[in-house]
């Protein structure tokens, strides 16, 4: 089975407006951490925000959230009052361990975020 | 400015050739990573390092593949005998390890590779 999951085919948004950016995840280790990442078409990887397995509460840092439901396994992005610069691709990953045990990241394929203005 | 860097940006190389990419990583930085990109995928993890130390191999690092880090500092990527397979996106990232609770990865710009 796949690591990291994101199916939605290219998402669309109003700018202004929000959105939700959907990964599933599948791990059996009770340990681990849920990555979001932007990547703009120059190409790097942007960090945005972070989620452990045992937060109690869903990280949110500026304009993003993560909507973090652990027993369906999922950990959305919430992009909110969109601008044109959050055009881009979005990619969910997953570390598998606590922090320092394992660092590699597990990537999902991503999804095309475009910003209408 | 003081993020990762990688050298070259591009390179473009005929099938058989070695190939070596070279990345910078934020100077205080202790973990060095390695990955590959491909056309419409996400990264997918190759190697890390802990100051010289190579901790993890991907199953995808080949033979042909060698990656160091003498000094703790810069790390370099071999191709030996390039494919036409091989080309993609090398990315490379650097940590902390301890600093923060979850040890974000900051990654360079990529070397894109282009084999034909």
């Amino acid at each position: 089975a796949q690591k990291i999951t994101q199916t939605q085919p290219g998402m669309f948004v109003q700018e202004k407006e929000a959105v939700t950016l959907d990964c599933t995840y599948d791990t059996s280790d009770p340990s681990y951490g849920l990555f979001w990442y932007k990547q703009p078409s120059s190409g790097e990887m942007i960090f945005l925000i972070y989620q452990g397995s045992y937060d109690q509460q869903n990280a949110t840092e500026g304009r993003y959230s993560l909507n973090f439901q652990k027993a369906r396994k999922s950990a959305n992005l919430v992009i909110s009052a969109s601008q044109l610069g959050d055009s881009a691709m979005y990619f969910c990953a997953m570390r598998e361990g606590p922090t320092g045990a394992n660092s590699k990241l597990t990537f999902g394929k991503g999804i095309t975020l475009s910003v209408r203005p | 400015d003081t993020g990762v860097s990688q050298n070259p940006r591009h390179k473009i190389t005929k099938r058989g050739q070695n190939v070596t990419f070279r990345c910078d990583p934020i100077s205080e930085h202790n973990r060095l990573y390695w990955y590959r990109q491909t056309l419409g995928q996400g990264p997918e993890f190759l190697t890390y390092f802990q100051n010289e130390a190579q901790l993890e191999k991907s199953r995808l690092l080949s033979d042909r593949f060698s990656a160091e880090r003498p000094k703790g500092s810069f790390s370099t990527l071999e191709i030996q005998r390039t494919e036409q397979g091989d080309s993609a996106m090398y990315l490379c990232a650097s940590s902390l390890f301890g600093q923060s609770s979850y040890n974000e990865q900051f990654f360079g710009p990529g070397t894109r590779l282009t084999v034909l």
